[in-house]
């Protein structure tokens, strides 16, 4: 069985501070896929990335970076110098060879974060 | 990213009618789709696999006679709420997975209301 952990449930920030998201995971697959979705208040869920278990790259995608570490299963989301509007829901999720050919994700309870101007 | 279509966005009903709510991937076939309900400041819950061409894989504690799933073609899905009642108002939101890069992509959701 998979896990996923967000165990920051709420963040507040100041617009312009740096803010990490944390993500922890649980699986006994070798493969699998990793994935952070930002839910704004409009309620759709908005992909940001993928990264699978071969992969330990870290990435940086403007003012968004994330972190691989498969050694303390973690897979933790950054952003440079918040906006208001990243103010949103994030979840990370998680899905294995062993969801099933058909890849179920198994979602974290999600984090809050809340950039203040 | 691809894209996924949901409708409607809204639906406000009375008790005892049906609801169908349709899901559609724009830009890539979907042999798989899934449905799920959200409640306010909570996690995605997974209600069902949709499965092109065949029947619906249903989680556990979720009623199939009441939440119908049909996916008759690579692109669309349906969800339909039957005889809804006060408790079946949530968001519902649809995802379509494209096999080719091992995502799945959201649709918009669909808030229900049953009065």
């Amino acid at each position: 069985a998979q896990k996923v952990t967000q165990a920051q449930t709420e963040i507040s920030v100041v617009e312009k501070e740096d803010v990490t998201l944390d993500c922890v995971y649980e699986t006994r697959d070798t493969t699998y896929y990793l994935f952070w979705y930002k839910q704004p208040p409009s309620g759709e869920l908005v992909f940001l990335i993928r990264r699978n278990s071969f992969d330990e790259q870290n990435e940086i995608s403007g003012r968004y970076s994330w972190n691989f570490q498969k050694s303390t299963s973690s897979f933790n989301f950054t952003i440079t110098a918040s906006q208001v509007v990243d103010s949103a829901v994030y979840f990370c999720a998680l899905s294995a060879y062993s969801s099933g050919s058909a890849r179920q994700l198994t979602f974290g309870s999600g984090t809050q974060l809340t950039v203040l101007p | 990213g691809a894209v996924v279509s949901q409708h409607p966005s809204w639906v406000i009903c009375k008790s005892g009618t049906s609801v169908k709510i349709e899901c559609r991937s724009l830009d890539f076939q979907a042999t798989t789709m899934f449905w799920y309900r959200q409640f306010p400041k909570q996690s995605l819950m997974l209600m069902a696999t949709s499965n092109e061409g065949s029947k619906a894989t249903y989680e556990q504690g979720v009623e199939k006679d009441k939440f119908l799933i049909n996916h008759a073609s690579l692109t669309l899905s349906t969800l339909t709420v039957t005889s809804a009642h006060p408790e079946d108002s949530s968001f519902y939101i649809c995802s379509a997975r494209d096999q080719g890069r091992e995502t799945q992509y959201f649709g918009p959701g669909t808030r229900l209301l049953v009065l």
